[in-house]
């Protein structure tokens, strides 16, 4: 089955810096990857999402690029702020399959 | 808005007891899912459902049973609870296998086995 790696597993960075977690995949027939946000106490939820047709996709200061032949995924948050204080997680699935692979999660801490 | 809800939000059982664990989706979603969130491991798939009364295995399912007898209700049953399945369960549901759909999660449950 898919297995997805995320890196690091915590990151620190000052307030109004970029953020950059890293996936990495193993399954080539996976075409949708989705990027949850899971603030303390909270249930995760989802904050952006690729599929395997493009390259990159932007939202506010959140962005997801994707690269396809090295197997790999990252999320991107620029201008950091507090609130952007979570656990992230990154999954991949095969549209038409029910079920998302998920990693293991990183700890984002934002320091004012 | 979706709305995905769980029974409770922390329940405390013995070691031996049978234990069940309601989530109920007001959206109409075809599939519905358990997940076991532990520090350093992330989310784990016990077990999903893509319709009622059918049920797949997820990646560790050993130790827990499901139940979807109607398409809003997808229950996780420890048939005889363990200290080692003391965890946060969250559930979760999605419209359809088709086109990458959202996963919306409830609160979770906190369980605690003695």
């Amino acid at each position: 089955g898919e297995n997805v790696e995320q890196h690091p597993s915590t990151l620190s960075v000052q307030e109004g810096d970029s953020a950059v977690i890293k996936c990495t995949y193993s399954d080539s027939a996976s075409n949708y990857f989705p990027w949850y946000k899971q603030e303390l106490g909270k249930r995760p939820q989802l904050i952006i999402d690729i599929r395997s047709n493009v390259g990159e996709k932007k939202d506010q200061r959140i962005a997801v690029t994707l690269n396809k032949t090295a197997k790999h995924f990252s999320l991107h948050i620029t201008e950091t702020q507090p609130e952007d204080s979570a656990v992230y997680f990154c999954a991949a699935s095969i549209v038409g399959n029910n079920r998302l692979a998920f990693g293991k999660g990183n700890q984002v801490v934002v320091i004012p | 808005d979706v709305k995905v809800t769980q029974s409770s939000r922390y329940l405390v059982k013995r070691t031996g007891e049978k234990v069940f664990l309601e989530c109920v989706q007001d959206m109409d979603h075809e599939n519905m899912f358990w997940y076991r969130q532990d520090p350093g491991l992330g989310l784990r798939l016990i077990y999903f459902s893509y319709d009622v009364k059918m049920k797949e295995k997820g990646d560790i399912p050993e130790g827990y049973s499901v139940s979807r007898e109607k398409k809003e209700r997808f229950s996780l049953i420890l048939e005889s609870a363990s200290t080692n399945q003391t965890s946060m369960y969250l559930c979760a549901s999605s419209l359809s296998a088709g086109a990458g759909d959202t996963q919306y999660f409830g609160p979770g449950t906190r369980l605690t086995v003695l």
